[in-house]
């Protein structure tokens, strides 16, 4: 059973850092894209961030309202997907989703599987 | 960045009924789209990918069609269990974006 399991959340000052954690298991880790994505409170979903696989050099892709402060990575030996982030704002208080990439080829990379989410919260 | 709008936003309608949740894109974008599920304190649950292929296990009543830039969710009948809040997902271009949600609520 495939299973992803996100950590680290948490209350953090604004300029602050925090870094989320998922544990990944049921699957074969390192053969998938993981991706990042967040949900501010009753607000809907946004994409964060991308990690490819070692075949494609875990090169990583972002969006624009992360770019430059948040670092996605991961650690295959460990099955485990990380997202650093620094200089929070209060605009990245959200529930972040760590997410299966089902499928590296172009255009067929939904998410089949999600985690249960962390909360984080920028505030003074 | 590629913008997809959903339509309508929020929509009331009783079990049994046939419900239509539209999708548009900014640009076309081929037949890459996924559809999402959401319940209230749930993680999204995947539906469709590829436009209209429907994901393991996802019953039957659940169909998505178009490409290019006009996207459907239809549910045919729908059940107690549907009551969520529905996203479509353009896998085009980064970044990829999210429409900004359907809630399908009770009559």
């Amino acid at each position: 059973e495939v299973q992803l399991v996100e950590s680290g959340g948490g209350l953090v000052q604004p300029g602050g850092s925090l870094r989320l954690s998922c544990a990944a298991s049921g699957f074969t880790f390192s053969d998938h894209y993981m991706d990042w994505v967040r949900q501010a409170p009753g607000k809907g979903l946004e994409w964060v961030g991308r990690t490819r696989d070692k075949p494609n050099s875990y090169t990583t892709e972002y969006a624009a309202s992360v770019k430059g402060r948040f670092t996605v990575s991961r650690e295959d030996s460990k099955n485990s997907l990380y997202l650093q982030m620094n200089s929070l704002r209060t605009e990245d208080t959200a529930v972040y989703y760590c997410a299966r990439v089902g499928s590296s080829t172009y255009g067929r990379d939904h998410l089949d599987y999600w985690g249960q989410g962390t909360l984080v919260t920028v505030s003074s | 960045d590629i913008e997809l709008t959903q339509s309508p936003s929020f929509l009331s309608a009783s079990v049994g009924d046939r419900v239509t949740i539209t999708c548009r894109a900014s640009q076309g974008i081929s037949s890459y789209l996924a559809w999402y599920q959401q319940k209230p304190g749930k993680a999204p649950k995947l539906l469709i990918y590829a436009a209209s292929t429907l994901q393991n296990g996802v019953p039957s009543r659940f169909s998505g069609s178009g490409s290019g830039t006009q996207f459907t969710l239809t549910i045919s009948s729908l059940q107690p269990e549907d009551f969520a809040t529905y996203y479509c997902q353009q896998l085009h271009s980064y970044p990829r974006t999210f429409g900004q949600g359907t809630t399908v609520e009770i009559k």
